[in-house]
């Protein structure tokens, strides 16, 4: 099982701030990798797929880099609504696996 | 626009069968894609349980293998699972989601809670 390492486990930052996160997988996933941003009583959202490519409807301010084992999700000027817990998931191996999520807060 | 609702008892007592549904409206099923179920216990992150083809072929958690299966009725167009022998570590927000072809989830269920407690 490819276990996905994400950190930090809370990220303060202030409103118009950057925010980087990263994700590491136990082994290469090349670039099959995702993030989803998760808000309390919701389901996940997707937000980038092959590591880099924005879903559907997500703002340019979210951006997804890396490949094989680091990955890195960077918010460039964070909105209030951006406020939330952050996942990777390996979409590369059987099981698909979560890292245990990032939580971006205001600081 | 797809979605999916996701339904079933919210209480299940321990040792018992945990059975959830997920209706899928906007899409027809039997058109392609994989349906998937994942998990989320309380405070925690998340658990990709397992997903099913269309025409029946499923891939599972090891994990959890040896208590779960994932049926379809295209003719309902939804999907269900079944969790068996439940205990409380088995309680969590249960969601369905659509499965891409590249193996992400792109479209989610608003989740529902289940509890395992006598």
């Amino acid at each position: 099982e490819i276990v996905m390492t994400q950190s930090p486990a809370t990220l303060s930052v202030s409103p118009g701030e950057r925010a980087t996160l990263s994700c590491r997988a136990s082994q290469s996933v090349s670039s099959n990798l995702a993030w989803y941003q998760q808000k309390p009583g919701q389901a996940p959202r997707l937000l980038i797929y092959g590591a880099s490519t924005r879903a559907t409807g997500i703002p340019a301010r979210f951006s997804g880099s890396g490949s094989g084992t680091e990955f890195t999700l960077t918010i460039s000027s964070l909105q209030s609504e951006d406020f939330a817990v952050y996942y990777c998931q390996q979409c590369d191996n059987w099981p698909l696996t979560f890292g245990g999520g990032t939580k971006v807060e205001i600081k | 626009q797809v979605q999916l609702q996701e339904s079933g008892p919210g209480l299940v007592k321990p040792s018992e069968t945990l059975s959830l549904t997920c209706a899928v409206s906007g899409y027809s099923i039997s058109s392609g894609y994989y349906w998937g179920w994942i998990r989320q216990p309380p405070g925690k992150g998340l658990e990709w349980i397992g997903n099913i083809y269309h025409i029946g072929s499923t891939n599972y958690n090891p994990s959890l293998r040896s208590r779960v299966t994932i049926s379809v009725d295209t003719s309902k167009n939804q999907f269900s699972l079944k969790l068996s022998s439940v205990t409380a570590a088995d309680t969590a927000v249960y969601y369905c989601a659509r499965r891409s072809d590249l193996w992400y989830f792109e479209y989610w269920g608003q989740g529902t809670q289940v509890s395992v407690s006598p």
